[in-house]
């Protein structure tokens, strides 16, 4: 079967420096996705990731690494408004996303 | 960056009643749209995959009479949730993706429905 696992849940300080890891297990791999969604709000696109490696953009950065099914999403310098779900998702074989059920990022003043 | 208007925001009927949505790609062609549903803390649950001018391909257990699919152009799509009841009430979100591999899909703001 298709498998996508991370945290449900992580809490972090402002100004700290949070990784949020993503695994998966599906039938072919075509890039995997990281979305942010705050509460009530439709998803919005962070990062792309397709080779293996670190694409760093801003304070936030994704790596990748295929061989190991295994994907983080880096945080730094958090600010409150970082306070959201984070989504992990996986372009399989059919280029369909295989989605994660998602990190609910806490952070803490 | 890529915008994706969803129409209407909110919508609050009675039951029984038709509800349509609007998904539009406004400045880019979307070949494929996506209909996902989301119920509180939960994740998004994909329902129909659409590409334009073909019937879209609904996900296992989703009624495709229940909810219909019109993908009339590159850059528009509809969702008509037919006869909705009080269990219909969700949040439904439509995303559009030009083609391209490593596109991202872009998410419309997405439609509160609630039956009464």
């Amino acid at each position: 079967g298709q498998n996508i696992d991370q945290p449900t849940e992580m809490t972090a300080t402002e100004g700290a420096i949070v990784q949020i890891n993503c695994t998966y297990q599906t039938s072919g791999f075509n890039g995997l996705f990281w979305y942010q969604q705050h509460a009530g709000e439709a998803p919005t696109f962070l990062s792309y990731n397709v080779l293996d490696g670190l694409e760093e953009k801003g304070r936030f950065s994704s790596f990748l690494s295929r061989s190991k099914g295994y994907s983080y999403l880096l945080l730094k310098e958090l600010q409150m408004k970082d306070s959201a779900s984070y989504l992990c998702a996986v372009k399989g074989s059919n280029y369909q996303l295989i989605w994660g059920a998602g990190t609910k990022l806490i952070i803490k003043p | 960056g890529a915008v994706v208007s969803q129409h209407p925001s909110w919508v609050i009927c009675k039951s029984g009643t038709s509800v349509k949505i609007e998904c539009r790609s406004l400045d880019f062609q979307a070949t494929t749209m996506f209909w996902y549903r989301q119920f509180p803390k939960q994740s998004l649950m994909l329902m129909a995959t659409s590409n334009e001018g073909s019937k879209a391909t609904y996900e296992q257990g989703v009624e495709k009479d229940k909810f219909l699919i019109n993908h009339a152009s590159l850059t528009l799509s509809t969702l008509t949730v037919t006869s909705a009841h009080p269990e219909d009430s969700s949040f439904y979100i439509c995303s559009a993706w030009g083609g391209r591999g490593g596109q991202p899909q872009h998410f419309g703001d997405g439609t509160r429905l609630s039956i009464l």
